[in-house]
């Protein structure tokens, strides 16, 4: 399995504009997570998916930043208008229901550099 | 969610056993200690949870005292690809009611030297 896939591997962009961070969970697993590392913050929980369906939002900064997951398979995270202070590394995380772990995989991260 | 006390940073020599601690005194009898690393530029990477008995992996062994309040997780011999952050997080199983977040503290920064 190629683990979790995440694109951009970076990203840079200017103030105000749209940024669409992208995710593939690992095959078969069923809950899909967001998280973003920062110096200040360090990781944080920005919102999670079981089965597509967003569970937790409570950690998403606020409305210009918003998440889909359209099928099992597919993820993305997006802010809209994106400022310097958004500048970080957001991971996306999958696991499956009932394995003894509840692992948590990781992707490589996506780091953003707003400007 | 308990709260966990990790030493900030810590050194260890390549070959020598790294020993990390953890306190978790307001940790729930449900909660697993989980432990994470993350090596520089990666995601974070699960490395081996338990309840009250010590546990062994190919990875790390990790010791749980017998009050539940802390722990150490032990690199049996470490290289310098170990060198990361270390994560300590008390979670209850989602089969048993916890939930699926982590919830990440500061870590202990580990530097094996050679």
């Amino acid at each position: 399995d190629a683990g979790v896939i995440q694109s951009p591997r970076h990203e840079v962009t200017e103030m105000g504009q749209e940024v669409t961070l992208r995710c593939k969970p690992i095959s078969g697993h069923d809950y899909l997570f967001w998280y973003r590392q920062t110096m200040m913050r360090g990781l944080e929980l920005l919102i999670y998916f079981n089965n597509n369906v967003p569970i937790d939002d409570s950690g998403m900064p606020e409305d210009r930043f918003s998440a889909k997951m359209p099928n099992a398979s597919f993820s993305t995270l997006k802010i809209q208008p994106s400022e310097p202070r958004d500048s970080a590394v957001y991971f996306c995380a999958s696991s499956l229901w009932g394995t003894n772990t509840d692992t948590q995989y990781f992707g490589p991260g996506t780091r953003l550099t707003v400007l | 969610d308990a709260k966990t006390t990790q030493p900030p940073s810590m050194d260890c020599a390549e070959g020598r056993a790294a020993n990390l601690p953890c306190n978790h005194s307001t940790i729930s009898g449900n909660e697993y200690v989980y432990w994470y690393r993350q090596i520089h530029s990666q995601g974070p990477q699960y490395i081996i949870h338990g309840l009250k008995n010590n546990e062994t992996n190919e990875m790390a062994s990790l010791i749980i005292t017998e009050d539940r309040k802390s722990s150490t997780l032990i690199l049996p011999h470490a290289t310098l690809r170990d060198t990361a952050v270390y994560y300590c997080i008390p979670r209850a199983p989602r089969a048993q009611g916890g939930s699926e977040k982590l919830v990440f503290g500061k870590g202990t920064k580990l530097t094996v030297n050679p």
